[in-house]
């Protein structure tokens, strides 16, 4: 079966860091993808890793191990806006195969 | 820029009603998607499909059926609409490229049926 798997909610302060945990066991694997999605709106694209390693945009790094199975996405320099779900999803099988989604990691930052 | 639309934003069905909810998307993408998002469940993929005419069941497609006789349009379709089926609806795209094209996301549709 597929599986992904990711904390429910996690809770920090602004100017914090944060890092958010995902694991997966797929069928196979072709990308993790990180979105974020705010309350009542769609998810929007962060990052993608097809390859083991840190991928850095701005603020936001994401970091892949397909040999455990695991991705982190960290959040720096935390700001209130910085709330909402985050979403990890892995496309398990060949290019035009649908993404699979964990069940989102709803964060809060509080000032 | 990037444009995922859905027909509507809110809905109100009534038990039993065939419903239709519409997607278009604007980037001649291959690929489009429906999933449907729940409280504590996340999105679940209903049905997707990677070219015209051509459909393939997600994880959930009991109840609903699919429709794509253009490449920019996509319709998910509830047969007869059931208290069960109250979500948000998000309707997806992306380009069918090796490993990383990401798909965008409309701005969802909240179907409640009474």
């Amino acid at each position: 079966g597929q599986n992904i798997d990711q904390p429910t909610e996690m809770t920090a302060t602004e100017g914090a860091i944060v890092q958010i945990n995902c694991t997966y066991q797929t069928s196979g694997f072709n990308g993790l993808f990180w979105y974020q999605q705010h309350a009542g709106e769609a998810p929007t694209f962060l990052s993608y890793n097809v390859l083991d390693g840190l991928e850095e945009k701005g603020r936001f790094s994401s970091f892949l191990s397909r040999s455990k199975g695991y991705s982190y996405l960290l959040l720096k320099e935390l700001q209130m806006k910085d709330s909402a779900s985050y979403l990890c999803a892995v496309r398990a099988n060949q290019a035009g195969t649908a993404l699979i989604f964990g069940k989102g990691t709803t964060l809060s930052v509080s000032s | 820029d990037v444009k995922v639309t859905q027909s509507s934003r809110y809905l109100v069905k009534r038990t039993g009603e065939k419903v239709f909810l519409e997607c278009v998307q604007d980037m001649d993408h291959e690929n489009m998607f429906w999933y449907r998002q729940d409280p504590g469940l996340g999105l679940r993929l209903i049905y997707f499909s990677y070219d015209v005419k051509m459909k393939e069941k997600g994880d959930i497609p009991e109840g609903y059926s699919v429709s794509r006789e253009k490449k920019e349009r996509f319709s998910l379709i509830l047969e007869s609409a059931s208290t069960n089926q109250t979500s948000m609806y998000l309707c997806a795209s992306s380009f069918i490229v090796q490993g990383g094209t990401e798909a965008f996301f409309g701005q969802g549709t909240r179907l409640t049926v009474v």
